[in-house]
């Protein structure tokens, strides 16, 4: 089955405490993005890529990190410098020729 | 000025209603437009996406593209309950950024 997988579906984080959520595709899209959704908001974009090696800065990048070592992957940490960082995550991945965007099932992280 | 603007709503209609779901965006080179429809607790899913000016069907939706007016929208004919849902316009910028508006509410009586 294609399609985006991201893990865990839940996630508890102390205060303090750095977490790494994983975003993994099979669609052998070029580009992928981490969106940060509040209750009641709409998506807030985290970071984006376009091809391996290479991220930006989206509009709420402070306290957040990204890799892209690989194709499939995009993992998305949340740093203890993220004071608020309760909320629902995003994972997307799109084609570069249409640019559709399909996303995966998200991770609602809490801070306990 | 916000990127990608949408009515938050709740935009309520009766069933069998045609609901009218707007966006305007501020960037006039964008050249991709799409529609999600995202339920309570679960992620967006892609419904519609439009390229050029005009109309597109799909069913009981359809897109419609003003480039010259920085605004696309959404029609959804014969509105069921099951379309009660959050509406989300997204805009695909220069260099592949892809913005979402805050989402427009339907809700969709029986």
């Amino acid at each position: 089955d294609g399609g985006i997988t991201q893990s865990p579906k839940y996630l508890f984080r102390k205060e303090g405490q750095n977490v790494t959520l994983s975003c993994e595709q099979n669609l052998n899209h070029d580009a992928m993005y981490w969106y940060r959704q509040d209750p009641g908001q709409g998506l807030r974009l985290i970071y984006y890529s376009q091809i391996v090696n290479d991220f930006q800065k989206g509009d709420i990048a402070e306290g957040y990190s990204v890799s892209r070592e690989k194709k499939e992957s995009f993992p998305l940490t949340v740093t203890s410098a993220q004071k608020n960082p309760t909320a629902f995550y995003l994972c997307a991945s799109s084609d570069r020729r249409s640019t559709e965007a399909f996303f995966g099932q998200g991770t609602r992280l809490t801070v306990v | 000025q916000k990127e990608v603007e949408q009515n938050s709503g709740p935009l309520s209609v009766p069933e069998g209603a045609i609901a009218s779901l707007n966006c305007t965006y501020s960037d006039r080179g964008s050249q991709s437009f799409f529609w999600y429809r995202q339920y309570s607790g679960k992620s967006p899913e892609l419904i519609m996406s439009i390229y050029s000016n005009g109309d597109k069907e799909d069913g009981r939706f359809t897109a419609q593209l003003n480039k010259a007016s920085q605004y696309v929208s959404l029609l959804i004919r014969d509105s069921q309950p099951s379309d009660s849902a959050t509406y989300l316009c997204a805009v695909n910028w220069y260099g592949n950024k892809l913005v979402f508006g805050a989402g427009t509410i339907l809700r969709v009586k029986s």
